[in-house]
């Protein structure tokens, strides 16, 4: 079955630009994370919906970072004016329920110039 | 110090060896541990998932949780090359038990 589907692939940026990244869950998944990873690092939670709700942002870096997912479905990651600190892969992860197995996309592979 | 502890490697072993990956944490909260396989471009890969102190096997891997020491290990048995990856240890708390708190992971290569 599909797994988890992000897009873009890789996206390159200049510096104060905006950015929005997708993740199109697993069907049927009610849970939603995203991660960010640098570089042989661990991904670092960012952010949690259970369906449309937003439950927890603590791990957004600043308030350049937002994210949602208005239908309970797909979700958009979104960093304004972007900076080279912001480069990095940005994974979304899903799951059945709540604190279940979380089952990782690919990633975006986020530049910025 | 970081929460999660994990030797980067890399780790290069041939093929049939019993392989060994450690994690120390220092958060006496996290319930629930996790182990990850991230193949090279890829998402990681849930390969364990349990919760609290004692063994749990699934086929060629085996994963120990010590909670009065808080070392997590996950062995596989019978190494194969495509074990070859990164694994990355990860866990949670049961009050934020969605919040992933992951190791930098390990570079495991079997050769054949």
């Amino acid at each position: 079955g599909a797994g988890v589907s992000q897009s873009p692939r890789y996206k390159v940026t200049k510096r104060g630009q905006d950015v929005a990244l997708r993740c199109d869950p697993i069907s049927g998944h009610v849970s939603l994370y995203w991660y960010r990873q640098a570089l042989g690092q661990g991904p670092e939670f960012l952010t949690y919906f259970n369906y449309e709700a937003q439950q927890d942002k603590s791990g957004l870096p600043n308030d350049r970072f937002s994210a949602e997912r208005p239908e309970g479905s797909i979700s958009t990651l979104t960093i304004q004016r972007t900076e080279q600190r912001d480069s990095a892969m940005y994974r979304c992860a899903s799951s059945l329920d709540e604190g279940l197995a979380q089952h990782f996309g690919d990633g975006t592979r986020l530049s910025i110039l | 110090q970081k929460e999660v502890e994990q030797d980067p490697g890399p780790l290069s072993v041939p093929e049939g060896a019993i392989v060994s990956l450690n994690c120390t944490y220092s958060n006496s909260a996290f319930q629930y541990f996790m182990w990850y396989r991230q193949y090279s471009r890829k998402g990681p890969e849930l390969l364990m998932y349990t919760y609290s102190s004692g063994n749990k096997e699934d086929g060629r891997f085996t994963a120990q949780v010590d909670k009065s020491s808080k070392y997590i290990s996950l062995f596989i048995r019978d190494s194969q090359p495509s074990d070859s990856a990164t694994y990355l240890c990860a866990m949670s708390t049961r009050g934020s038990n969605y919040k992933l708190t992951f190791g930098k992971g390990t570079l495991l290569t079997v050769n054949p």
